[in-house]
């Protein structure tokens, strides 16, 4: 699987500011994309997801954009709040009758007061 | 509902020692599965369950032994516990085994290996 070794990615914002995290995804035939964040001491909790036939999905404070020709998925967090400072994954499923998901490695968001 | 429910939170084992991860969903999922979380990556697939009976291997099965005699449990086993082994262990489920569904995941089960 993908590492990029003890370090994760870090994108320190300021807190009201809004926040982008990128993710680039392997598998052209992947069909559905899911965000998951995760706090410290949690397990993943679902933020938001899209389907392979859409470009762009909106929920409550966030939007995902989906760029299929050059496989990348970005998470937008409007008005980043600290609540929000986590670790934020993006996960793939490959296609076909399956839930088997793949994730990246993560991003963790750091949201300064 | 208390949705995914692992035990325990916290376990230390010695290399060759067995243990096995307990989860259970009261959400009536068919899908269940196990993951493990090292330092700095992402989540890798264990094993999954696309319902009661059936289990598969995941991307790194070896070690590990899954059994799915109810819908809500899916009990993960170490056999032979080695220090690679460490990790945080995450179940998940989701209704069904198709896609196109998020899955819920536990708190997490942090076991390290001496």
């Amino acid at each position: 699987g993908e590492s990029v070794g003890l370090h994760l990615p870090t994108l320190s914002v300021q807190e009201g500011d809004n926040s982008i995290i990128n993710c680039a995804y392997s598998n052209s035939a992947s069909d559905y994309f899911i965000w998951y964040k995760q706090e410290s001491g949690k397990g993943p909790q679902f933020i938001i997801d899209i389907r392979s036939n859409m470009d762009k999905r909106q929920g409550q404070r966030v939007t995902v954009l989906l760029n299929k020709t050059v496989k990348h998925l970005s998470l937008q967090i409007a008005a980043t709040q600290p609540g929000d400072s986590a670790v934020y994954f993006c996960a793939e499923i490959p296609g076909g009758a399956t839930n088997k998901l793949i994730f990246g490695t993560g991003t963790l968001l750091a949201v300064q007061p | 509902n208390a949705g995914v429910t692992q035990t325990p939170k916290f376990q230390v084992l010695k290399t060759g020692q067995s243990m096995t991860l307990q989860c259970a969903q009261d959400m009536n999922h068919e899908y269940m599965s196990w993951y493990r979380q090292d330092p700095g990556m992402g989540l890798r697939l264990i094993h999954y369950s696309v319902g009661a009976g059936i289990t598969d291997q995941g991307e790194v099965p070896n070690g590990y032994n899954v059994s799915r005699s109810t819908t809500e449990d899916f009990p993960l086993r170490l056999l032979s516990a080695a220090p690679s082994q460490t990790s945080v262990y995450f179940c998940a489920s989701s209704p069904t085994w198709a896609g196109s569904q998020p899955q819920h995941f536990g708190d997490g089960t942090r076991l390290s290996i001496l």
